[in-house]
């Protein structure tokens, strides 16, 4: 079975652009969460999405955004991008059913804003 | 809020080394506890992990119990490889928020052969 993917795998960007990542999730998941990885901050989590609706959302500006379509691959949005965007971006999958069903991350896009 | 604190790297170990990887947290209820491996330009993999207080998470020789007494999670291994190189991060979830992971700030390990 395939794993999670995501696309681009590396993007560079300026600041004021704005930026789309993609997330396909494992055949069979539904729920898709996003992670911003930077070495000052960590491991940040962003929102998680099933069946199409934005679950949980964590402490970030309106700037980051997402979405799910009907086949569970999610995108996320950052728009006018700032230096402190730069970071690695995980995604990961899960059935989205049951208390403590595993995450399956993707090997992230790796953002730089200059 | 819910946090994990994790004990400060690097580590650098010989070959056969015994390893231990601190890891305490902070949350209200019974939180499911994790430990995640990164390997170098790579996402992360689930290590092990462990649901409720006294379990036992266990997998290619590491393991971690779940004390519910000093909220903690502590990540061992007899004997390690240089293959086991790598950042580790201790992750936990709340009741009712299974996939909103909060980690650890993670320790990177460095085994030398």
């Amino acid at each position: 079975k395939a794993g999670v993917t995501q696309t681009p795998r590396y993007l560079i960007k300026t600041r004021g652009q704005q930026v789309t990542l993609s997330c396909s999730p494992i055949s069979g998941h539904r729920s898709v969460s996003w992670y911003q990885q930077t070495p000052g901050q960590g491991l940040q989590f962003l929102f998680e999405y099933f069946s199409e609706t934005q679950r949980n959302k964590g402490n970030f500006p309106g700037r980051f955004s997402g979405r799910q379509f009907s086949n569970s691959r999610s995108e996320m949005n950052v728009s006018t991008l700032e230096l402190g965007d730069s970071a690695l971006y995980l995604c990961a999958s899960s059935l989205g059913q049951g208390a403590n069903n595993e995450q399956f991350f993707g090997p992230g896009t790796r953002l730089t804003v200059l | 809020g819910d946090s994990v604190t994790q004990m400060e790297g690097p580590v650098t170990l010989s070959e056969e080394a015994f390893l231990t990887i601190n890891c305490t947290y902070t949350a209200t209820g019974y939180p499911s506890l994790f430990w995640y491996v990164q390997y170098p330009g790579e996402g992360l993999q689930l290590l092990l992990k462990a649901t409720k207080a006294d379990d036992k998470g266990s997998n290619k020789g590491f393991e971690a119990t779940y004390r519910k007494e000093t909220t903690s999670f502590h990540l061992e291994k007899g004997s390690v490889q240089v293959s086991d190189s790598a950042v580790y991060f201790c992750a936990l979830s709340a009741p009712g928020s299974a996939r909103q992971l909060t980690f650890g700030s993670g320790t990177q390990l460095t085994v030398l052969p």
